[in-house]
């Protein structure tokens, strides 16, 4: 079956160090990639995504490339500030009839903490 | 727009109560699944939906029930609630080729 690993946390930074969160990810076909994070006490928000191989998903100057090669979804960003501090989410949608009928699988979260 | 609507956002059972986490969407999306969230577990699965009338189990379904008799309406039920069922629970919603959409999240505690 589908399948995200990510990096386990807490992951902690201090304001301006450079992000990578690890994330690669197993699926039969093509499946969409995906960011989500969530901030203390609210739901899941998308933060980008990417559909096919070599695109490039971006937001808030967080980026990540989808790189079928590798079967990887590698998170970024170049300076990271407090309020980045939340739990990103790795997940992906598998394509099968319907496409994502079976709903997105994710990977278990990595908290982030952006120190001053 | 009010997106997807999860009530209550905190509730305490005892152990084999019945309750109903309810969830609506006002986006007119196909699809439609309820998630757990627990420390170290990352979202499981429990149920979807594919469109009314239709509902398939998850990846964790035992002790969960759910129907879909309308698109905007999706509630998930406890039959008998447990202490291993203590989690956060959300709803989300999607069109099935995009992002998924949620809701702030139920957090139930079972004693």
């Amino acid at each position: 079956g589908d399948s995200v690993t990510q990096m386990e946390g807490p992951v902690t930074l201090s304001e301006e160090a450079f992000l990578t969160i690890n994330c690669t990810y197993t699926a039969t076909g093509y499946p969409s990639l995906f960011w989500y994070v969530q901030y203390p006490g609210e739901g899941l928000q998308l933060l980008l995504k990417a559909t096919k191989a070599d695109d490039k998903g971006s937001n808030k100057g967080f980026e990540a490339t989808y790189r079928k090669e590798t079967t990887s979804f590698h998170l970024e960003k170049g300076s990271v500030q407090v309020s980045d501090s939340a739990v990103y989410f790795c997940a992906l949608s598998s394509r099968r009839g319907g496409g994502g009928a079976d709903g997105l699988t994710f990977g278990k979260g990595t908290h982030l903490i952006i120190q001053p | 727009n009010a997106g997807v609507t999860q009530t209550p956002k905190f509730q305490v059972l005892k152990t084999g109560q019945s309750m109903t986490l309810q969830c609506a969407q006002d986006m007119n999306h196909e699809y439609m699944s309820w998630y757990r969230q627990d420390p170290g577990m990352g979202l499981r699965l429990i149920h979807y939906s594919v469109g009314a009338g239709i509902t398939d189990q998850g990846e964790v379904p035992n002790g969960y029930n759910v129907s879909r008799s309308t698109t905007e309406d999706f509630p998930l039920r406890l039959l008998s609630a447990a202490p291993s069922q203590t989690s956060v629970y959300f709803c989300a919603s999607w069109t099935g080729r995009a992002e998924a959409f949620f809701g702030q999240g139920t957090r139930l505690t079972v004693v």
